[in-house]
């Protein structure tokens, strides 16, 4: 089962930053946080992943609070190509443990 | 080649038939997985392959499933006597194996299976 909580659905302007909340309480201290997001008719697609450090790249930065209980998904910029369901996902980072994913966000970003 | 290529997009089958669903991996990635997505839900992980060797199988929901990667590198999901319930989105997935640190997974666009 996954283990975090988010949102069902949300929405965003267009040109604005997207803030998705993840809940994730029962953490270990060897679970990172994974970010993965999922267009439409497409396959999930990896976002970014953090341990405890807030973390940056070229598509989103990711905070996480200083207890680890939680974390924000942060697109500074949103564009309608942004619309599509993110998924939080906690998992240890050894070897290929497979992903397990919950219902995630569904985020629509609005013109 | 350039991404996970899965074979076919779309799928209809009859129920009670047997069907293949196939997925060619990124040249060198050595692990693939199989998940698969009904409507409204994230993927539910099915098996993981290491190689050729299925390293954890305990998705698949029962005999009927059964998957295969004979040369480490294209495997071939089957789902024997399908069943209306078997209708979903088949995802695969391929990453490298790291002996350090994280290598994201590189999801094929799917396989959507009807089964009527």
């Amino acid at each position: 089962d996954a283990k975090t909580t988010q949102p069902t659905s949300m929405d965003c302007a267009e040109g604005r930053a997207a803030n998705l909340p993840c809940n994730h309480s029962t953490i270990s201290g060897n679970e990172y946080v994974y970010w993965y997001r999922q267009i439409h008719s497409q396959g999930p697609q990896y976002i970014i992943h953090g341990l405890k450090n807030n973390e940056t790249n070229e598509m989103a930065s990711l905070i996480i609070t200083e207890d680890r209980k939680s974390s924000t998904l942060i697109l500074p910029h949103a564009t309608l190509r942004d619309t599509a369901v993110y998924y939080c996902i906690v998992r240890v980072n050894s070897g290929n443990t497979p992903l397990v994913f919950g219902k995630g966000t569904r985020l629509s970003v609005i013109a | 080649g350039a991404g996970v290529s899965q074979t076919p997009s779309n799928k209809v089958t009859e129920k009670g038939k047997y069907v293949e669903l196939r997925c060619d991996p990124i040249s060198g990635h050595t692990a693939l997985y199989w998940y698969r997505q009904s409507l409204g839900q994230g993927p539910e992980f099915l098996i993981y392959f290491q190689g050729t060797g299925a390293a954890d199988d305990s998705g698949l929901p029962n005999d009927r499933f059964f998957a295969v990667r004979p040369e480490g590198s294209v495997s071939t999901l089957k789902i024997q006597r399908t069943e209306r319930g078997d209708s979903a989105v088949y995802l695969c997935a391929s990453s490298l194996t790291p002996t350090i640190g994280y290598s994201g997974y590189t999801f094929g666009s799917g396989t959507r299976l009807t089964v009527v």
